[in-house]
């Protein structure tokens, strides 16, 4: 399974654009890149998947580049409740391997 | 549409006690898998069950052990407790034939503290 690196935090204030980049150097061929978002005391959260390019939902977009060794997660005009633990996650969805690894994730705090 | 939900929400049990944990998939899950999460650190995969079988093991002893019925929920169960089983225990559902397309839908957890 390929390691994933992010930040351990981050500081932003309401109305602003974050991004938290995510890096696996060794992403294999049929790995997909997932990022959860976690609030204290509540389960992870799925926000978005991709295996390159860009992916856009209600929620996120996902830029990723052509060599597929980064990723990055983009929070558009964040609030407030956008405070949480966010884990970047790469997984080989092709191999039969359910064993999704969580790294200790990027914790987001949003300042008024 | 019921989403996973776990029991009990709070647990404190004292060193070398057994605990059970129980987990409901969410509505159309066949699948279930349990994490365990120390405080500031990210989940940790215990195991997996589908059709009753556990089909997938972390790195975790003997001690934890789990069990998937026939209506797809499943229980944790942890042996001979220790301080460091203290943790928040997540369950995970899926639905088996789209597990590598859909993602982990997560309950709120059991807070379990031993003393």
């Amino acid at each position: 399974l390929a390691k994933t690196t992010q930040p351990i935090s981050m500081d932003s204030y309401e109305g602003q654009e974050v991004n938290i980049t995510c890096s696996h150097n060794n992403i294999a061929t049929n790995d997909y890149i997932t990022w959860y978002q976690q609030f204290p005391s509540q389960g992870p959260r799925f926000i978005i998947q991709g295996y390159k390019t860009k992916v856009t939902n209600e929620v996120a977009s996902l830029f990723i580049p052509a060599d597929r060794k980064s990723s990055t997660l983009s929070l558009p005009r964040v609030s407030l409740s956008d405070t949480a633990v966010y884990y970047c996650l790469v997984g080989d969805i092709e191999n039969r391997d359910d064993k999704i690894i969580f790294g200790k994730g990027t914790r987001l705090h949003i300042l008024p | 549409d019921a989403g996973v939900t776990q029991s009990p929400t709070h647990l404190i049990k004292t060193r070398g006690q057994q605990v059970t944990l129980r987990c409901s998939p969410k509505s159309g899950h066949d699948t279930v898998s349990w994490y365990q999460q120390a405080l500031g650190q990210g989940p940790q995969f215990i195991f997996q069950y589908y059709e009753e079988e556990e089909r997938q093991r972390g790195n975790f002893p003997d001690r934890f052990s789990g069990h998937q019925f026939p209506n797809y929920s499943s229980e944790l169960n942890v042996n001979a407790l220790l301080l460091g089983d203290s943790a928040l225990y997540l369950c995970a559902s899926s639905l088996f034939r789209d597990r590598y397309n859909s993602p982990l839908h997560f309950g709120n957890g059991t807070r379990l503290t031993v003393t």
